[in-house]
């Protein structure tokens, strides 16, 4: 089974602080990406990677920015957390080579005070 | 730009009933459709999938159909259980990394 670690369930950082969350798969996946999920808007896509040190922006990559030093690594890093980014943060995984089902973490539920 | 609209939001159905979750589409080179579930406190599950070149897909109790002509597909669970008590999200694919997603719908299923 596809196995997509987060490195923590629930987060709580206060305005201004720089936040970072892990995802760790262990499928050799190619492509990564990170989704924040609020209710009503479904599942937006922040930013995606499909190879190491390659990342490709989505559709809401503001106050973002990613890494992936590590083929099963993917980082989620926002450098000054602000309240409008409370929400939960998942990161998904897709095997590549035309293969489309992703592969998705429990998720990281980030409050900003 | 791309997006998918599905219907309900809610949805609230007797054990044993059917439900039915709507989605329309609007990029016409969308090919691969998914639907995943989401339990509380998990992140989304693929439930079941379907392809441009099919019109419907059977999985026990679950079912999709496709409607490429009107950018439409559902999904169809039968005999409802409760745990089938979930978020539902569709979404559309058309190659390359970027997959859409619906809104989500929350099914309830009283026993």
């Amino acid at each position: 089974d596809v196995k997509v670690t987060q490195s923590s369930r629930y987060l709580v950082k206060r305005t201004g602080e720089k936040v970072f969350l892990e995802c760790v798969q262990d499928m050799d996946h190619e492509n990564m990406f990170w989704y924040r999920q609020d209710p009503g808007l479904g599942l937006r896509l922040i930013y995606f990677s499909y190879d190491v040190k390659m990342k490709e922006k989505g559709d809401i990559p503001e106050g973002y920015s990613v890494s992936r030093e590590k083929k099963e690594r993917f980082s989620l890093i926002l450098e000054s957390a602000s309240t409008n980014q409370t929400s939960m943060y998942l990161c998904a995984t897709e095997p590549g080579q035309g293969t489309d089902t992703q592969y998705f973490g429990p998720g990281t539920r980030l409050t900003v005070l | 730009g791309e997006n998918v609209e599905q219907h309900p939001s809610t949805l609230s159905v007797q054990e044993g009933d059917s439900a039915v979750i709507k989605c329309t589409y609007s990029d016409s080179a969308s090919n691969y459709f998914p639907w995943y579930k989401q339990e509380l406190g998990k992140g989304p599950q693929l439930i079941i999938d379907i392809r441009s070149n099919v019109g419907e897909k059977k999985d026990q109790r679950i079912a999709v159909t496709l409607n490429k002509t009107a950018k439409h597909f559902s999904l169809h669970i039968t005999e409802t259980q409760p745990e089938d008590s979930a978020v539902y999200f569709c979404a559309s694919h058309t190659g390359g990394f970027k997959t859409i997603f619906g809104a989500g719908t929350r099914l309830f299923v009283k026993a």
